[in-house]
């Protein structure tokens, strides 16, 4: 059973817009949540990661938006580009050394 | 240049025949892991290790081996491969500080008929 769920599968958007991908939990427990970034026949890497007890989190064009409550979180990427086609997993990490994957959201910025 | 590397990249093999895939790292890294990734599943843990020499479960050990006897290497045995173990697979490993910033292989192919 998949602890994080992510949606949406997979999103088009256009040079210049806003993609967004959100992903849920119920597990309390969790006490880090990164974003990874998959392109096509490598390895993820990691993106941006953020603690429960911070709501926001920006590095460049890429921000978490974090809402504890609704054990809800969320990945925008801002005027996006080309080069930022590829795979993007939610993951959240247990302090025993376990990190839960989603499913993973195949965006596609087209030119 | 720090990486994790694995091999082989690409490995074709029939149910049963018993195979290991190897992982290395250079970056002096304490925490290592396995993911197998599947579509529409994401990457779910196989095992993971701490140190040398401990070792614990993920989310989908069951047909996996693991061990740990140095540091830079975590190899994932498969003693008796089935056609449900045909998967992409990925090492990682992380400083034990910060264990959710893993840096993943390459990845390896793996086919069981």
């Amino acid at each position: 059973q998949q602890q994080v769920k992510q949606s949406p599968q997979s999103l088009i958007v256009q040079k210049g817009g806003i993609s967004i991908i959100n992903c849920a939990y119920e597990n309390t427990a969790f006490d880090y949540f990164p974003w990874y970034q998959q392109f096509p026949g490598k390895g993820p890497a990691l993106l941006i990661a953020i603690r429960p007890d911070v709501s926001e989190k920006k590095e460049g064009r890429f921000t978490i938006s974090f809402n504890k409550s609704a054990k809800q979180f969320s990945l925008h990427i801002m005027d996006s580009q080309p080069g930022d086609s590829a795979t993007y997993f939610c993951a959240a990490f247990l302090n025993d050394y376990k990190l839960s994957f989603g499913a993973g959201t195949t965006v596609t910025v087209r030119a | 240049e720090a990486q994790v590397t694995q091999n082989p990249r690409y490995l074709i093999t029939v149910t049963g025949k018993k195979l290991t895939v190897t992982c290395s790292q250079n970056m002096n890294h304490e925490y290592m892991s396995w993911y197998r990734q599947d579509p529409g599943l994401g990457l779910r843990q196989i095992y993971y290790s701490m140190n040398v020499e401990v070792t614990d479960k993920g989310d989908v050990p069951e047909g996996y081996k693991v061990s740990r006897k140095e540091k830079r290497n975590f190899p994932l045995i498969l003693e008796s491969p089935s056609p449900n173990q045909t998967s992409l697979y990925f090492c990682a490993s992380s400083f034990a500080g910060v264990p959710y910033e893993q840096y993943f292989g390459p990845g390896t192919r793996l086919t069981v008929t």
